[in-house]
Order: structure tokens, then sequence, then C-alpha cells
């Protein structure tokens, strides 16, 4: 079982439709948590971070961090064309060397005009 | 791509010969690392570098050399490239490693094995 899970999708939804991606983990010892979004045939870039449990809102934008159910989630509010991408949790704890993080797998997003 | 560059951007090569890539920084920092990006595995950890000379092995690292002999260049060399190696590689970097620390990538090579 690998350590992060998330869907693949695809998932396809109307303009303005409220879009979730979630992640679930099984390492109790992730405390930072990010989501990058990447588009095709681009480098992955940097959208949210987090740090243990909590909500975090940068626009049109929410991450919310469950550490009690080992579980994450990206809120992206009156989703655009332009949110179409690839989204990608990552998370690491606080120790180990190298600031090392664990990827999912990746939620490839459609949002329909 | 917060000053990271990446070459080549695409190549092919056959079964058995050598390959380099090399990934250049403008931003100074401390941290650099090499990913691979395949379908259904996600982003997975090669090597890292914390500093010039010194580096360290992650996930994959089977078949991968790594070197650092400049703060800016961090290269990836795979000694006798093998089909399994197909995929999409990419350089990320980071300032000081540490718990709120965040890293930022280049814009990927694609590598054909054939």
């Amino acid at each position: 079982q690998k350590e992060v899970e998330q869907d693949p999708g695809p998932l396809s939804v109307p303009e303005g439709a409220i879009v979730s991606l979630n992640c679930t983990y099984s390492n109790s010892a992730f405390q930072y948590f990010m989501w990058y979004r990447q588009y095709s045939r681009k480098g992955p870039e940097l959208l949210m971070y987090t740090y243990s449990s909590g909500n975090k809102e940068d626009g049109r934008f929410t991450a919310q961090v469950d550490k009690s159910s080992k579980y994450i989630s990206l809120f992206i509010r009156d989703s655009q064309p332009s949110d179409s991408a690839t989204y990608l949790c990552a998370m690491k704890g606080i120790t180990g060397g190298g600031n090392k993080l664990t990827f999912g797998t990746g939620t490839q997003l459609k949002v329909e005009l | 791509d917060a000053g990271i560059t990446q070459s080549p951007r695409h190549k092919v090569t056959e079964t058995g010969t050598p390959v380099t890539l090399r990934c250049h920084q403008t931003e100074n920092h401390r941290y650099m690392y090499w990913y691979r990006q395949d379908p259904g595995h996600g982003l997975r950890l090669i090597h890292y570098s914390y500093g010039v000379k010194d580096t360290d092995k992650g996930e994959v690292s089977d078949g991968y050399s790594v070197s650092r002999s400049k703060t800016e260049d961090f290269l990836l060399t795979l000694e006798s490239a093998t089909s399994s190696q197909t995929s999409v590689y990419f350089c990320a970097i980071s300032d000081s490693g540490t718990g709120t620390d965040t890293q930022y990538f280049g814009p990927g090579t694609r590598l054909t094995v054939l």
C-alpha cells in the first residue's frame, strides 16, 4: 500500500463548479502538506502549503488538513477552464534529511465551458 | 520555473548508452533534487544534494548517479540506460531543507530509451 493515496481521475466539472480534491495518507509522522498544480508537459508549481491540521485559504483555493483522519483536501471555488491541470498532493515529516517529499499520483481535473 | 533550467528538454537514446541530464539554478539554493514521474507512480525521488559534493539516495536510486561540483549545477547520470528509465525527469530546488522549506520544480526532461 502506498503511503499517499490519491484518486487519479479524470475529474470533469462544468465551469463555476466547486471542486474537491483529496488525498489520504498512512504515515502519522507527516506534518507539512502541500498541493502542487501541474499543467500538461510542465513542471509542478506550488499552490498551497499548510502545517498540521486546519484550513488555509488563498483566493479561490482552500486547503484543509484533518490529521486525525489522515485526510487532506483542496477545494477550488468558481472553477475556471484555466484550472484544468493535474493536482498533486505532497507531504513530509518534521525530521528526516533532505526535506524529502512524498507525493500522491495526482488527480487530473478538466473544467469545461 | 523559479530560475531553474534543465537540459536537454527532450532526448531519445538507445539501451546501454550513457546519458547525463543537467539541472542549473540561479537561486543559490542549497538543496537540489532529481525526481522521475511515471503514470501510476507520481513523482519519486531519485537522488538529492544538500551542498556541493554532498549527495544522498532517494527512493529509486538504482541505475542512477549524481554529481554536484558547483552550487548551481546538479547532474544526473544514467550509466547504461534501460527501457525502464524512460520517464520524465524533474529537477527541484529548495533553500534550507527545514520543515517550512518548499521545493520548486524545473520544466522537466522527457527521456525515451529505445
